[in-house]
């Protein structure tokens, strides 16, 4: 049984691009959050999502991010036009349901140059 | 403002010590998470406790919801053991809605 699967690892981005990236939640989990964790700084909740549906934004940065978990295929977390103060390493989790353990990815690192 | 503190920010033991980390937070809580980061990035997750007490081979988690006060307790610690430990509370929003520490860097020597 598979884990949570994030790929690309490692990105590298030029001002101005957009970068994907995806997550696999482990087989027969429908819940998916992402965090981002800049350096040598903490994690921080960014977003929630169930298949479909965005269920809590609230991490979120208003302008240039968006994601996704559409009902075949990876969660999708979306920033347009980056900046080099995007560049950290993001990481997604995903669980089964209420009072389930989070189930983590081993992160992809972006780097904005 | 809900806050996570963790201490001590940094811990170097001997092998085979007896290992204390500590987290604190400030409002009432759903639940405590304790994370462990390897020095590869990858984040495992070790405990998720409301209430008491919880054992997994050598890691015990505590929790006093009156002190709003947590410990995580490595027993007979190994060079394996040296990780990053992040403490994370979640307020009763969606179980994954985390207010994370800043972590613990636990290094183990032989």
């Amino acid at each position: 049984n598979a884990g949570v699967m994030q790929n690309p690892r490692h990105l590298v981005r030029r001002r101005g691009q957009e970068a994907r990236l995806r997550c696999s939640p482990m087989k027969g989990h429908s819940h998916v959050y992402w965090y981002r964790q800049l350096p040598e700084e903490g994690l921080k909740f960014m977003v929630y999502l169930q298949k479909e549906n965005i269920i809590d934004e609230s991490g979120m940065p208003k302008e240039r991010f968006s994601a996704e978990f559409p009902k075949e295929g990876p969660s999708i977390l979306r920033i347009q036009q980056v900046v080099r103060g995007d560049s950290a390493a993001y990481f997604c989790a995903s669980f089964q349901g209420a009072g389930s353990p989070l189930h983590f990815g081993n992160g992809t690192r972006l780097t904005v140059t | 403002k809900n806050e996570v503190e963790q201490s001590p920010q940094n811990l170097t033991a001997q092998e085979g010590e007896f290992i204390t980390i500590n987290c604190s937070y400030s409002v009432g809580i759903s639940a405590l998470h304790w994370l462990q980061q390897h020095p590869g990035g990858g984040i495992v997750s070790l405990f998720m406790l409301s209430s008491g007490k919880k054992k997994h081979g050598r890691l015990i988690a505590t929790i006093n919801i009156q002190e709003k006060h947590s410990s995580l307790h490595i027993t007979a610690s190994h060079p394996r053991d040296s990780a990053v430990y992040i403490c994370a509370v979640s307020y009763g929003g969606s179980q994954g809605n985390l207010i994370f520490g800043k972590g613990t860097k636990l290094s183990v020597k032989p």
